[in-house]
């Protein structure tokens, strides 16, 4: 079965710019969760969806956004990027997030300059 | 406030030998727990979870991790460390809130 796939793998961006990054999750796996991970901040909750619904957040601006689609593809978009945005963006799928594993994705590497 | 604590932001060990990474985490309720671990430039690669019951998990690669809820704790022990141990492990809890919370990680360095 294969695993979590996420698109791009590095990224470049300028401040002010927005970005949309992509999530497959494992197949049958319902649920989405993203995540930031940074140096200084460590590994941070952003969000999670569950049949396109968005079930959870955590403490982000409101410039971080997320959908999920029909077939549990999720993107997660950042608008107005800041040089404190750049981060490995990580994405992780589960049958349910309440009661499952996660798995996770390689993830993005976002540059912000 | 939920929070999952890692003392030992590096810790070295000869190949061979055996490694014991520390976690622990606040709050009353008992949180599900896991261990990942990262390579660099990787994604987290689940090692073992504790949800209830046997409080001793074994995990691939030969790791095992020790539940115990009066220190709060949830370590995580190998054996016998291989070279391609190295990497950056991180022990995360979920509470009622679903939230995936990690500790800070702890980086293995093993020296020949």
């Amino acid at each position: 079965k294969a695993g979590v796939t996420q698109t791009p793998r590095y990224l470049i961006k300028t401040r002010g710019q927005q970005v949309t990054l992509s999530c497959s999750p494992i197949s049958g796996h319902r649920s989405v969760s993203w995540y930031q991970q940074t140096p200084g901040q460590g590994l941070q909750f952003l969000f999670e969806y569950f049949s396109e619904t968005q079930r959870n957040k955590g403490n982000f601006p409101g410039r971080f956004s997320g959908r999920q689609f029909s077939n549990s593809r999720s993107e997660m978009n950042v608008s107005t990027l800041e040089l404190g945005d750049s981060a490995l963006y990580l994405c992780a799928s589960s049958g349910d997030f309440r009661t499952d594993t996660q798995y996770f994705g390689p993830g993005t590497r976002l540059t912000v300059l | 406030a939920q929070s999952v604590t890692q003392p030992d932001i590096h810790i070295t060990v000869s190949e061979g030998a055996s490694l014991e990474l520390r976690c622990n985490y606040s709050y009353g309720a008992t949180p599900y727990l896991f261990w990942y671990v990262q390579s660099p430039g990787q994604g987290l690669q689940l090692l073992l979870k504790y949800f209830s019951g046997d409080t001793l998990v074994q995990g691939i690669k030969g790791f095992e991790a020790e539940f115990k809820r009066s220190q709060s704790s949830f370590n995580l022990r190998k054996p016998s460390v291989h070279w391609s141990d190295a990497a950056e492990y991180f022990c995360a809890a979920r509470w009622g809130d679903y939230k995936l919370s990690f500790g800070a990680g702890t980086t293995v360095t093993v020296r020949a």
